[in-house]
């Protein structure tokens, strides 16, 4: 079985550019979670989701947004880039997202320049 | 408010056992999980425990939980130099669908 599959791994932007980073998740995984992940920070949750609407929301600003498709794949973006979203983005999936394990993806090095 | 803590910095000897530590915060924590993420990659479920459990073994690894301090460790025998990682504890509530994770702890082991 494939684990989860992030793309791209690498992306370089600039200040006031907005990028878009993909997710698919393990085979009959329903629910996909994000995390930024930076050395000062550690993991910090954005959102998930669950059969395409968003069941939780972690502290970040609206430009940080993201979707499921029926297919269960998800897509975050981030408009407006901020040197300060330079990060390590990670996606997780699993099966109904409750009382379940996570399995991560490698995940998308962003650096804003 | 929700915060999980753990020390930045973990050095052992290989052969030796490690010691991680963890505190949490919020008591109504059903699930705590410790996880590996080496260089380049993402992060790797090691072991889970639940709230309800004091101790957990699995091969190499031992998991205790004193719920009265909110402490959380993960024991790791015969240290070897594949070990070496940053190892994450996080928390979830019931009912809840997010995860909390602490800051991580680079261990590295020394051959």
């Amino acid at each position: 079985k494939a684990g989860v599959t992030q793309t791209p791994r690498y992306l370089i932007k600039t200040r006031g550019q907005q990028v878009t980073l993909s997710c698919s998740p393990i085979s009959g995984h329903r629910s996909v979670s994000w995390y930024q992940q930076t050395p000062g920070q550690g993991l910090q949750f954005l959102f998930e989701y669950f059969s395409e609407t968003q069941r939780n929301k972690g502290n970040f600003p609206g430009r940080f947004s993201g979707r499921q498709f029926s297919n269960s794949r998800s897509e975050m973006n981030v408009s407006t880039l901020e040197l300060g979203d330079s990060a390590l983005y990670l996606c997780a999936s699993s099966l109904q997202g409750m009382n379940e394990k996570l399995f991560f993806g490698s995940g998308t090095q962003l650096s804003v320049l | 408010g929700e915060d999980v803590e753990q020390s930045l910095f973990l050095s052992v000897r290989e052969g030796d056992s490690s010691v991680i530590n963890c505190t949490y915060t919020d008591s109504s924590s059903t699930y705590l999980y410790w996880y590996k993420q080496e260089p380049g990659a993402g992060l790797q479920l090691l072991t889970y425990i639940f709230s309800n459990m004091d101790m957990k073994q699995d091969q190499r690894l031992t998991v205790l939980l004193n719920k009265k301090d909110k402490h959380l460790s993960l024991r790791i025998a015969d240290t070897q130099t594949g070990d070496s990682a940053i190892y994450f504890c996080a928390e979830r509530g019931t009912g809840t669908y997010k995860y909390i994770f602490g800051t991580g702890t680079r261990l590295k082991v020394l051959a």
